[in-house]
């Protein structure tokens, strides 16, 4: 099974800030590598496939980057409703899609 | 606007089989992969397997034994079985749709708000 490990496992920050999330796969993926928001309270918002492609309707201030191995998600300047819990998944494998454990961005 | 609701019991009995469905609105269910991921309270986000428009399936290597996903396309539902489940099955459930695109794979692009099932006697 292919692995992802994101890094931090939360993270304090304040409005304005740039934020970068790190998604590690235990394996190669390429590109296949995704970005999910969740909220408390709500089901997952998707953002981001192939690594780098935002869906349509986010924000700018999203980005992601990385190939192979190891993956960024980062936010350029942070807004109040970006405040959220991001999970990386990939795509690779079809056999089994697995979600990283998650990255908590909280307000400092 | 794609919108996906789940449905069924908010509480099972240990050993019992855990039945959702989830009904689709909005949207073909053709060319895409109907899916359920669960999240128990406080955790992580867990695929449990996915059925495409044509019937196959592919499940969570460690949920294969006790998971059924079917689909029935002229009702626009797809659906959930869990048997034998024990408390470690409490969790939210939520439907998903999955959209494959050459190059990246597939992703679950619109979601339902989820539904809590807690086992429990």
């Amino acid at each position: 099974d292919i692995q992802m490990t994101q890094s931090p496992s939360s993270l304090s920050a304040s409005v304005g800030d740039r934020v970068t999330i790190t998604c590690r796969a235990s394996q190669s993926i390429s590109t296949y590598l995704n970005w999910y928001q969740q909220k408390p309270g709500e089901a997952p918002k998707f953002l981001i496939y192939g690594a780098s492609t935002l869906q349509s309707g986010v924000p700018s201030r999203f980005s992601g980057s990385g190939s192979g191995t190891d993956f960024t998600l980062t936010i350029s300047s942070l807004q109040a409703e970006d405040f959220a819990t991001y999970y990386c998944q990939q795509s690779y494998s079809t056999v089994m899609y697995t979600f990283g454990q998650g990255t908590k961005l909280e307000i400092k | 606007q794609v919108q996906l609701q789940e449905s069924g019991p908010g509480l099972v009995k240990p050993s019992e089989t855990l039945s959702l469905t989830c009904t689709v609105s909005g949207g073909s269910m053709s060319n895409y992969y109907w899916s359920w991921i669960r999240q128990p309270p406080g955790k992580g986000l867990e695929w449990i397997g996915y059925v495409y428009d044509s019937g196959s399936t592919n499940y969570n290597p460690s949920l294969k034994s006790r998971v059924t996903i079917s689909v029935d396309m002229s009702k626009n539902q797809f659906s959930l079985n869990l048997s034998s489940v024990t408390a470690a099955d409490t969790a939210v459930y939520y439907c998903a749709r999955a959209i494959y695109y050459y190059g990246s794979g597939r992703h679950l692009d619109y979601w339902g708000q989820g539904t809590l099932v807690t086992v429990s006697s």
